[in-house]
């Protein structure tokens, strides 16, 4: 069975640095897809940003990139210039073949002032 | 516009009650999505509709009642609820595609309160 594991439950990072938070999965498939989602305490759960297992390279979207590395089954995410808007709670899933994600069970990112 | 939009935002009901939560996204999306959310912990697959049919029921009790009146609108029809089904009621959709899973959009919620 497919699992994902978000190995730090909170983390901080001071506004305009850098921050990364880490996800790691476990599959035997290799053709998938991996995402983060976001979700302010408003609780809509936001698209982050979105990788495709079969491209080699890193998804970006603005201050938002991955460093995907397939061999590790590692899928981390860095925010780079963090605002106070990015404080949230950041899921990481995994996604292969159905409708179906599997989920981590989330980081909780502060951003201090 | 990449809206799902979702009512009501909150919702309080007694056990006895019947509810429905709605959900309505104009993507053009053809797959419709429910999910369960408890504090502090990820979403919980429910039911997935594609093509407004039943795709997917992850062994949902029968007190939870989906329903897709069109491919634009889901429903969620709730009776006889437990305490313990207060939560977060998250809807998605996403395109159908060749390649699964399609990326997936969320509304904002409805916070349910059973009483």
């Amino acid at each position: 069975a497919q699992t994902v594991t978000q190995s730090q439950p909170e983390m901080s990072v001071q506004e305009a640095e850098t921050v990364t938070l880490s996800c790691t999965y476990d599959t035997s498939e290799s053709d998938y897809y991996l995402f983060w989602y976001k979700q302010p305490p408003s609780r809509q759960m936001i698209l982050v940003i979105r990788q495709e297992a079969y491209k080699q390279q890193n998804a970006t979207e603005n201050r938002f990139s991955v460093n995907f590395q397939k061999a590790a089954k590692s899928f981390s995410l860095k925010i780079s210039d963090s605002q106070l808007g990015d404080a949230a709670m950041y899921f990481c899933a995994y996604g292969a073949g159905s409708y179906q994600l599997t989920f981590g069970k989330g980081t909780k990112l502060s951003v201090i002032p | 516009d990449t809206e799902v939009t979702q009512t009501p935002k909150h919702l309080v009901m007694g056990m006895t009650n019947k509810k429905s939560l709605k959900c309505e996204q104009h993507m053009g999306h053809r797959a419709m999505y429910w999910y369960k959310q408890k504090a502090k912990k990820p979403p919980e697959l429910m039911f997935v509709y594609s093509y407004e049919k039943l795709s997917i029921n992850e062994s949902v009790p029968s007190r939870f009642s989906p329903e897709c009146p069109n491919s634009s609108l889901l429903n969620l029809h709730l009776h006889a609820l437990q305490p313990e089904d207060s939560a977060l009621y998250l809807c998605a959709s996403s395109q159908e595609g060749d390649r699964l899973p399609e990326t997936q959009y969320f509304g904002p919620g409805t916070r349910l309160l059973v009483l």
